[in-house]
Order: structure tokens, then C-alpha cells, then sequence
């Protein structure tokens, strides 16, 4: 079956490490993806992981990617105030069209 | 440039009028889609074109009639709406429909309201 599951809210200090998690279901993803949603915008796409990769680092963006546990995780590092949004996690289920599958989105809330 | 560009930000409108949306995009990609999303809760798919072809209409009720009239532009035109059909609604375009171009990139959204 295709389910992405996410926690619904974290809450960090500012400067601080941020680290939202993300589980899917199906075993032939072959893409992953992290969009980040700010209020009333629409979805920004932040990286993305090709599902033979482990890690990917942009910048202060770290993903991980445990394929045998279908877990997927987004770290910010120096999480800063403009990092509050919410944070979608999405699998792209392969076919002859790749749908998108998304999480509910994890709601990052930053505080001095 | 990953540019997707919606117009307008936001709508209101009546059950009995007839509106549209617009979406472009000029990074040559030949895949669009129209998502809802409603508040609190992650998008959904709702058509996608493929070469200004409709390719996946996921059972949306036909008072949503999309068109691509060209491989930049993508509409969603809206005649009889029902309150519940008030959300964001937003438009992606990626390369391709299959892997591995189908990155999909996003526009803002037009946030529509129904009266």
C-alpha cells in the first residue's frame, strides 16, 4: 500500500539542530522528496534523494535515508526562525506515472 | 529558473459564477498538475497533462475542467463550486510524467473562496 507517515509538529530552539522523520510503505520508491510549505505559499521543493543514495548534504540540510526501515529523515542545522513552516516528506510511487505520495507534513515550530 | 507562476493569489466567488485559474511555467517542462490541498492536510493530485495531453484525471467532479493550451500554460476553469471546494489550489510542473524527471516544482497557489 502506499502511506507516508510524519509526526504532526516539533518544536526547536533557534540555533539548535532540527530533525523531522518520515516513514513510507512502498518498497519501490525510487525518489524521495522534502518540501517545505510556509503560510498561505505554496510548496517549495527543499532536496530530494535517489532511493540508492544513503546521505545528501546541501548546506545545512542533511538527509538520511534507511531503505531496509523505510525511514526517511530531514536535519536542519542552526535552525533558524525563518525554518518555521510546515514540512512535507513525499515518495514517488513508480509506474507508468510517478504519483507523489505525501505525509500529512510536520508543523516546525522555531522559538528564541 | 524553477519558476511556476499562478494567477490570481486569491479568488472569490459565487456557486453560480464561472472563474479560472492560471498556471505558467517557461522551464520547458511538458508535465503540468493541478492539486488541492485544504487546510492542515498535505496536496492532492487532482489532473495531470502529459505533452498538453489530460493523462490522469483522479475523479474530480466536472465542475473542474482543466486545459493546456500550449506545453506553457495550464488552466483550471471553475463553474458551479460548492463551499466545500473552498482551498488552496496549486499548480506543479516537472520535466517529464516518469522517473527520473518528474521532480516537481510549484507555484504559490491561488486560495479560492466559494460563497
Amino acid at each position: 500500500g502506499e502511506d507516508v507517515e510524519q509526526s504532526l509538529f516539533l518544536s526547536v530552539r533557534e540555533g539548535d539542530s532540527s530533525v523531522i522523520n518520515c516513514t513510507y510503505t512502498d518498497s519501490s520508491s525510487t525518489y524521495l522528496y522534502w518540501y517545505k510549505q510556509e503560510p498561505g505559499a505554496g510548496l517549495q521543493l527543499l532536496t530530494y534523494i535517489f532511493s540508492n543514495m544513503d546521505m545528501k548534504q546541501d548546506q545545512r540540510l542533511t538527509v538520511l535515508l534507511n531503505k531496509k526501515d523505510k525511514h526517511l529523515s530531514l536535519r536542519i542545522a542552526d535552525t533558524q526562525t525563518g525554518d518555521s513552516a510546515i514540512y512535507f516528506c513525499a515518495e514517488s510511487i513508480k509506474g507508468g506515472y510517478n504519483k507523489l505520495i505525501f505525509g500529512a507534513g510536520t508543523r516546525l515550530a522555531v522559538h528564541p | 529558473d524553477t519558476e511556476v507562476t499562478q494567477t490570481p493569489k486569491h479568488l472569490v466567488m459565487g456557486m453560480t459564477n464561472k472563474k479560472s485559474l492560471k498556471c505558467e511555467q517557461h522551464m520547458g517542462h511538458r508535465a503540468m498538475y493541478w492539486y488541492k490541498q485544504k487546510a492542515k492536510k498535505p496536496p492532492e493530485l487532482m489532473f495531470v497533462y502529459s505533452y498538453e495531453k489530460l493523462s490522469i484525471n483522479e475523479s474530480v467532479p466536472s465542475r473542474f475542467s482543466p486545459e493546456c493550451p500550449n506545453s506553457s500554460l495550464l488552466n483550471l476553469h471553475l463553474h458551479a463550486l460548492q463551499p466545500e471546494d473552498s482551498a488552496l489550489y496549486l499548480c506543479a510542473s516537472s520535466q517529464e510524467v516518469t522517473e527520473p524527471k518528474n521532480i516537481q516544482y510549484f507555484g504559490a497557489g491561488t486560495r479560492l473562496s466559494v460563497l
